[in-house]
């Protein structure tokens, strides 16, 4: 079965500087990969994915994230974080079923 | 396109009562719905995979006879939670699959927040 670690429960960056939240999953194959992204006590806003091909993805609102097989992640990154990026980010993969698995999230806190 | 909603967004009712929260797909058919539920400041945690016309299929753990599901047409299944208590309390999240649009990525809907007096 897979599964998602997601090693950061918070991060706290300054507004305008880079970011990165890491995600590894556990699949034997290739996984379909995913990052959403949670305001408080709204649902999921799907930011990007990867399903094959190019292992750099561009997703909406800058971010990007790149599949590295061998290392069996799929980190995101922005260049430059914007005050409106603090949310809960969800990592999740989704193996030979429909089951999405997801991460149990990094809390993005953005200072000004 | 791909507009899930839910409804409603948020209910509280005393314990006992039942409560249902329906979901639909707005602008697609979904032959498959799934119901997750969110504590607070934790992950999603899926509770049954509904398909359009048979019986949901529930994850273990989750009692099949509390959380009813009912996935009557391509665009709108529904959970009822029957004597709710006060754990049943949290944000339940609801998401269809577009096979049109390939390995059935799913749509979120905005969740449903559930508190149980």
């Amino acid at each position: 079965a897979q599964s998602v670690t997601q090693p950061d429960i918070h991060i706290t960056v300054s507004e305008g500087a880079s970011l990165e939240l890491r995600c590894n999953y556990s699949y034997g194959a290739t996984p379909y990969l995913f990052w959403y992204v949670q305001s408080p006590g709204q649902g999921l806003q799907l930011l990007l994915k990867y399903f094959s091909g190019d292992t750099l993805v561009q997703g909406i609102k800058g971010f990007e994230a790149e599949f590295k097989r061998s290392q069996s992640s799929f980190n995101l990154r922005k260049p430059s974080v914007h005050w409106s990026d603090a949310a809960e980010y969800f990592c999740a993969v989704q193996g030979g079923s429909e089951k999405l698995v997801f991460g149990k999230g990094t809390k993005l806190t953005v200072n000004p | 396109g791909a507009v899930v909603s839910q409804h409603p967004s948020w209910v509280i009712c005393k314990s006992g009562t039942s409560v249902k929260i329906e979901c639909r797909s707005l602008d697609f058919q979904a032959t498959t719905m799934f119901w997750y539920r969110q504590f607070p400041k934790q992950s999603l945690m899926l509770m049954a995979t509904s398909n359009e016309g048979s019986k949901a299929t529930y994850e273990q753990g989750v009692e099949k006879d509390k959380f009813l599901i009912n996935h009557a047409s391509l665009t709108l299944s529904t959970l009822t939670v029957t004597s709710a208590h006060p754990e049943d309390s949290s944000f339940y999240i609801c998401s269809a699959a577009d096979r049109g649009r390939g390995r059935d990525e799913q749509f979120f809907g905005p969740g449903t927040r559930l508190t149980v007096l």
